[in-house]
């Protein structure tokens, strides 16, 4: 079945331990993002990636890293989490299968990870 | 950071009936619009990819109308059922040479049995 997961899809940190939230699709897909989704805001972009090796910022990417080794997985790393990244973070991937990525795929969206920070 | 705005944020419609809503967004760069549906407790679906300015699109009963030179998107729902309620997300593209989508704060439906 094609899909995109995500794991966890619940966790309760503390502040300034380092997680990491996986995400890995199945579809070969060369574009992968990561969301946050908080009350009121919408779905605000933190990092994408257009293919292995290449990532760039979206609209918040601070306190956040992630890399693109391979092109199923895309972590997303918190190095020091922080209350503020208290937050749903959706994972997405799209295709190219219809011209130029995002101009004319859509993207597909993982379960949803919820993260609490204390 | 781009605004993109969705009107109205909440909506409640008798069973049966049609709706629709708005998805407005910078005219200028364009370069597609995105609609997906999300679903309490699930992921956002993506329901049409537009890039053309005119461009109309049609799923079962919902179907969405595209105007890029005043910067504005129709989502409608024709005969609500109660599994159309859902979160509409609206999702902007611009040609700056990246791949940066700019989502909407949502319209929230509810259909009325």
């Amino acid at each position: 079945e094609a899909q995109v997961t995500q794991n966890p899809r619940y966790l309760i940190t503390v502040t300034g331990k380092k997680l990491t939230v996986t995400c890995s699709q199945n579809m070969n897909h060369e574009y992968m993002s990561w969301y946050r989704q908080d009350p009121g805001l919408g779905l605000r972009q933190i990092y994408y990636s257009m293919n292995v090796e290449v990532t760039d910022k979206g609209d918040v990417p601070e306190g956040y890293k992630v890399s693109r080794k391979e092109k199923r997985n895309f972590p997303l790393i918190l190095e020091s989490p922080s209350p503020n990244q208290t937050s749903l973070y959706f994972c997405a991937s799209s295709s190219g299968d219809r011209g130029p990525l995002l101009s004319y795929n859509e993207q597909f969206f993982g379960p949803g990870t919820r993260l609490t920070v204390l | 950071i781009l605004n993109v705005e969705q009107s109205p944020q909440s909506l409640h419609v008798q069973e049966g009936d049609s709706t629709n809503f708005t998805c407005s967004f910078p005219s200028s760069n364009f370069y597609a619009l995105h609609w997906y549906r999300w679903e309490t407790a699930k992921s956002p679906e993506a329901l049409f990819v537009m890039t053309l300015n005119g461009d109309e699109k049609k799923k079962g009963r919902i179907s969405a109308t595209l105007n890029t030179k005043e910067g504005y998107s129709y989502l409608y729902i024709k005969g609500s059922q109660p599994e159309d309620s859902a979160t509409y997300l609206c999702a902007f593209l611009t040609n700056f040479g990246n791949e940066k989508l700019t989502f909407g704060t949502g319209t929230r439906l509810t259909i009325i049995p």
